[in-house]
């Protein structure tokens, strides 16, 4: 079993619907969930970071969090074109002291206009 | 202010040479993070540094690799008798401390490494 797992697409959305992106991480103990945006040949982006349990919302965008499953979503309301690109889900496995992030392999997001 | 820096941004070598590969991370940040993406995958974890001293070097695939962080500041990723297998994107990141358990990082543009 993969550390963190995502669907890897590609997902096609139409505009102005609702995106929604999931992942699943194996180890309880993790502290830190982040989604990045990867646009093709760029570097990551940070979108969202969550930490509690619940949902956390950014403008479109919404953050879910449950620590009981071991699942991490994020929600995109009015796709737009412009959120066509690559979601990575990460997250710290580690405890306090070392944050080095396990990345999903990442789920490529299409927006039909 | 000025984001996380790397240089340089492509890089092609031949099958046996040496490269390195430089990132300058944002101001006052002390943990630095150097990761790699091949194509179709996420980012996989290298090394990690905090302050100059290597915290953890568990990801390093093997002791072509090697990473300094001299002064706390600057990094450089060394890759010595390269392989066609090393080709891949390099991407440096940081973060203010690297402790406090909720921080983000923040990544640079990366190096684009093709090995021929």
């Amino acid at each position: 079993q993969k550390e963190v797992e995502q669907n890897s697409g590609p997902l096609s959305v139409p505009e102005g619907a609702i995106a929604s992106l999931n992942c699943t991480y194996s180890d309880r103990v993790s502290q830190s969930f982040f989604w990045y945006r990867q646009y093709s040949g760029k570097s990551p982006e940070l979108i969202m970071s969550i930490y509690s349990n619940g949902d956390k919302e950014d403008g479109r965008f919404t953050a879910q969090l449950n620590k009981a499953s071991q699942y991490v979503s994020l929600l995109i309301r009015d796709s737009q074109p412009s959120d066509s690109a690559t979601y990575l889900c990460a997250v710290n496995l580690s405890n306090f002291g070392n944050e080095k992030l396990t990345f999903g392999t990442g789920t490529r997001l299409t927006i039909i206009p | 202010g000025a984001g996380v820096s790397q240089t340089p941004s492509n890089k092609v070598t031949e099958k046996g040479k040496y490269v390195e590969l430089r990132c300058d991370p944002i101001s006052g940040h002390t943990a630095l993070y150097w990761y790699r993406q091949s194509l179709g995958q996420g980012p996989e974890f290298l090394i990690y540094f905090q302050g100059t001293g290597a915290a953890d070097d568990s990801g390093l695939p093997n002791d072509r690799f090697f990473a300094v962080r001299p002064e706390g500041s600057v990094s450089t990723l060394k890759i010595q008798r390269t392989e066609r297998g090393d080709s891949a994107m390099y991407l440096c990141a940081s973060s203010l401390t690297g402790t406090s358990g909720q921080e983000t990082q923040y990544f640079g543009p990366g190096t684009r490494l093709l090995v021929l």
